[in-house]
């Protein structure tokens, strides 16, 4: 199965600040990268799939980015609203993998 | 808008079985791939499986002996079997709608704890 990370595991930021989120595989995986952003309690959200197309009613602040092994999804201008932990996926083939999470926070 | 809702025991005994229900509402179960995933208590997701809109299933093989799902298109809904549970398998247990070839989810249920104990 295809293994992933993220880095880094937490970060801490400025409201205003450019947040950027790594994720890397241990094989290709095309154009078949997801980005999802969850909060304390509550279900994930898909922001991003197809590595950049933007979800319908996801703000603009939210791009994805990358290709082959590694992908970022970066936020132009992080707003306090954005604390959330934020997962990869992975879906060129089964089975369906997340990564570990990144963990963002408000300075 | 499409809504998942999951609903079953929110306790189960070690080594009986897990049983799961997510109804669709607002949008139809068919030519959609819908899915269990599961995160355990501070931790990350692991999906479980999905039920496509033919009935055809694929399942993690981390799990896969121990899975079973199946649909009611009449009724709109998906279902889980988890048998020989442990504590291991306590989570928040999701339902999510993705597609043929492109297993992302864009439609996510609220999550229901299950926890495993005597």
């Amino acid at each position: 199965d295809i293994q992933m990370t993220q880095s880094p595991s937490s970060l801490s930021a400025s409201v205003g600040d450019r947040v950027t989120i790594t994720c890397r595989a241990s094989q290709d995986m095309g154009s078949y990268v997801a980005w999802y952003q969850q909060k304390s309690g509550k279900a994930p959200v898909l922001l991003i799939y197809a590595v950049s197309r933007l979800q319908s009613g996801v703000p603009s602040r939210f791009n994805g980015g990358g290709s082959g092994t590694e992908f970022t999804l970066t936020i132009s201008s992080l707003q306090a609203e954005d604390v959330a932990t934020y997962y990869c996926q992975k879906y060129n083939s089964v089975p369906v993998t997340f990564g570990p999470g990144t963990k963002v926070d408000i300075k | 808008q499409v809504q998942l809702l999951e609903s079953g025991p929110r306790l189960v005994k070690p080594s009986e079985t897990l049983s799961l229900t997510c109804t669709v509402s607002g949008g139809s179960i068919g030519t959609y791939y819908w899915s269990w995933i599961r995160q355990s208590p501070g931790k990350g997701l692991e999906w479980i499986g999905f039920v496509a809109y033919t009935g055809k299933t694929s399942y993690n093989s981390s799990l896969e002996s121990r899975v079973t799902m199946s649909l009611d298109t009449s009724g709109n809904k998906f279902s889980l079997n988890l048998n020989s549970v442990t504590a291991a398998d306590t989570a928040v247990y999701f339902c999510a709608r993705g597609r043929a070839y492109s297993h992302y989810f864009d439609y996510w249920g609220q999550g229901t704890l299950v926890t495993v104990s005597s």
